[in-house]
């Protein structure tokens, strides 16, 4: 079947610093995308999403962007604090089954 | 207003054994959703529901059954343990799609099948 995936297993950023965490998709019916944030022991916490009408969205210190013509999601996570490192698992939604199916997660470390 | 709740929060079993899980939401939401999730791995969905007394299978249905009796309550049941079911058993829940698809998650339930 197809699946959501991740480019980067790890990401290592310095505090202050910009972050961007890529996900591929190959699910063409999908038309919602969202990113989630899960910390250790923990159940994942809503970020941001976006409809495959947009190709940005931008949130407090996030942004998302899409693009559908190479099935890529991205995060980007601006002056990047010690309290975002977790692990960052994007997901779309097929517009048919109404069900999320989720990458394998990146984990966001954030050095002081 | 509590959101989503899972009970219990750990659990040990042994091959074989039977057990439920309960999920509860408080947020008057339609559609009710079970994932595991193991260690390295994103989110797979289980089975689901869009409605009191509808379910549907998911992604990786085999070994567990679920119920929606009660649109506030999604159980999870789990007949003859087996130790590849060892897992984070996580609960979602959402307003009704199209229009409101984020889905929100409980904590979790951690169990160890022996």
């Amino acid at each position: 079947g197809e699946s959501v995936g991740l480019h980067l297993p790890t990401l290592s950023v310095q505090e202050g610093d910009n972050s961007i965490i890529n996900c591929a998709y190959s699910n063409s019916a999908s038309d919602y995308f969202i990113w989630y944030k899960q910390e250790s022991g923990k159940g994942p916490q809503f970020i941001i999403d976006i409809r495959s009408n947009m190709d940005k969205r931008q949130g407090q210190r996030v942004t998302v962007l899409l693009n559908k013509t190479v099935k890529h999601l991205s995060l980007q996570i601006a002056a990047t604090q010690p309290g975002d490192s977790a692990v960052y698992f994007c997901a779309d939604m097929d517009r048919g089954r109404r069900a999320l199916t989720f990458g394998s997660g990146t984990r966001l470390q954030v050095q002081p | 207003n509590a959101g989503v709740t899972q009970t219990p929060k750990f659990r040990v079993l042994k091959t074989g054994q039977s057990m439920t899980l309960l999920c509860a939401q408080d947020m008057n939401h339609e559609y009710m959703y079970w994932y595991r999730q193991d260690p390295g791995m994103g989110l797979r969905l289980i089975h689901y529901s869009v409605g009191e007394g509808t379910t549907a299978k998911g992604e990786v249905p085999d070994g567990y059954n679920v119920s929606r009796l009660k649109k506030q309550n999604f159980l999870l049941g789990l007949e003859s343990a087996a130790p590849s079911q060892t897992s984070v058993y996580f609960c979602a829940s959402t307003p009704r799609p199209p229009r409101q698809e984020t889905q929100y998650f409980g904590p979790g339930t951690r169990l160890l099948v022996l």
